[in-house]
């Protein structure tokens, strides 16, 4: 079946980075996205990395994705308060569309 | 470029009482479209999805309908208004098939009084 799992909750200090963790259950995964959802907002897609890719970094952010383990993470570099939201991760499955884990609460204090 | 509006942006209703969401894509043909709900548990809930006018597919079994009368418009409906429907309801689209990203509105905060 198809089951994403994401802890919860993530609490860090300003300019540390975070890192959030995801698993997947599909193998046959072609994307994995991630999105963040910042207070009474829609999702906004992040970033995403194809199936066959192993790390993928867009300025901040470093996706890494362990196909064997079916890990993927998202790390923010120099994390600031305006990165407090809830960040999803999702994988496509060839269903109908994505399927989203719970999301992580990532809060950032000064 | 691409663009979603939903309205309203939030709304009270009691119970028994109609309802009517609407979401609308601008700058795009022939999207998907997609209804989800999103629980106080932050989950997301796929409650409709349309690959064309007309197309409608339900995933859950519920209180809840939904139309496509135009290209780019997705309504959702209610005859009648639970509790239990209150929630943040998110339009979305896409494009290509069910590996492609989607793009959220902003949602519509529902409180059924």
């Amino acid at each position: 079946g198809e089951d994403v799992e994401q802890s919860l909750f993530l609490s860090v200090r300003e300019g540390d980075s975070s890192v959030i963790n995801c698993t997947y259950t599909d193998s046959s995964s072609t994307y994995l996205y991630w999105y963040k959802q910042e207070p009474g907002a829609g999702l906004q897609l992040l970033t995403y990395i194809f199936s066959n890719m192993d790390m993928k970094q867009d300025q901040r952010l470093t996706v890494l994705l362990n196909k064997k383990d079916k890990h993927l993470s998202l790390r923010i570099a120099d994390t600031q308060t305006g990165d407090s939201a809830i960040y999803f991760c999702a994988e496509s499955t060839g269903y109908s569309t994505l399927t989203f884990g719970k999301g992580t609460m990532l809060l950032v204090s000064p | 470029s691409q663009t979603i509006h939903q309205w309203p942006a939030t709304l009270v209703q009691p119970v028994g009482s109609p309802l009517s969401l609407e979401c609308t894509v601008e700058g795009t043909s022939n999207p998907n479209l997609y209804w989800y709900r999103q629980a106080a548990g932050r989950g997301l809930q796929l409650l409709f999805y349309s690959v064309g006018i007309g197309q409608i597919s339900s995933e859950v079994p519920q209180n809840l309908s939904a139309s496509r009368p135009q290209d780019r418009q997705f309504i959702l409906s209610s005859k009648k208004l639970l509790l239990s429907d209150s929630g943040f309801y998110l339009c979305a689209w896409s494009v290509g098939d069910s590996n492609s990203p989607l793009h959220f509105g902003n949602g519509t905060r529902l409180t059924v009084t």
